[in-house]
């Protein structure tokens, strides 16, 4: 079936350092990619739309020069959190989906640590 | 998106069948229920989704009231690795977005 990577698993990091996260699409092509962040015992919040060849849509709160997102190719999705500091700490998830109405495929997380 | 609605939390004893419950009254005609799971410290996984008929897979059922207000997702025999947050979703028609709300943490015991 579909299948969706994310690299890395796992970083912890000075503050003040940028960090990218990268989703991909396996065996199949998104032209649209989403970006989720959770926080501890909390549900997933939507940050921004991925899309292929144009510019990210953000969720009203999300700093778009705070999180940088590239969408270069039809399998490749990379979330750059620039300049983290520890309230940048947390789970973040990537998804994809080829087909409207069909379900999107979620990667496995990057939980990201900031000190 | 219709608004879900899932009760917080359930409890099902081992190798029982787990019947989670979700009311979407304000679902369109044409908009899908979807079921995903999230095990702790891990990406949602896709569990079923349907539109109006009942929906079987390896996983699970998914049973959906004729007025299309409510759903339940059904673990014919609930296993400890069962143990997540359930979320029920139904997105805008065609929208591909997933909007998770706060599921239901289903913990099975032995």
């Amino acid at each position: 079936g579909a299948v969706v990577s994310q690299h890395p698993s796992w970083v912890i990091c000075k503050s003040g350092t940028s960090v990218k996260i990268e989703c991909r699409s396996l065996d199949f092509q998104a032209t649209t990619m989403f970006w989720y962040r959770q926080f501890p015992k909390q549900s997933l919040m939507l940050m921004a739309t991925s899309n292929e060849g144009s510019k990210a849509t953000y969720e009203q709160g999300v700093e778009k020069d705070k999180f940088l997102i590239n969408h270069a190719s039809l399998t490749l999705s990379t979330l750059t959190v620039t300049s983290a500091h520890p309230e940048d700490s947390s789970f973040y998830i990537c998804s994809a989906g080829g087909v409207v109405n069909q379900p999107q495929h979620f990667g496995d997380g990057t939980r990201l640590s900031i000190l | 998106d219709a608004k879900t609605t899932q009760p917080p939390s359930m409890d099902c004893a081992e190798g029982r069948a787990a019947n989670l419950p979700c009311n979407h009254s304000t679902i369109s005609g044409n908009e899908y229920v979807y079921w995903y799971r999230q095990i702790h410290s891990q990406g949602p996984q896709y569990i079923i989704h349907g539109l109006k008929n009942n929906e079987t897979n390896e996983m699970a059922s998914l049973i959906i009231t004729e007025d299309r207000k409510s759903s339940t997702l059904i673990l014919p025999h609930a296993t400890l690795r069962d143990t997540a947050v359930y979320y029920c979703i139904a997105p805008s028609e065609g929208y591909q977005k997933v909007t998770f709300g706060t599921g239901t943490k289903l913990q099975v015991i032995p």
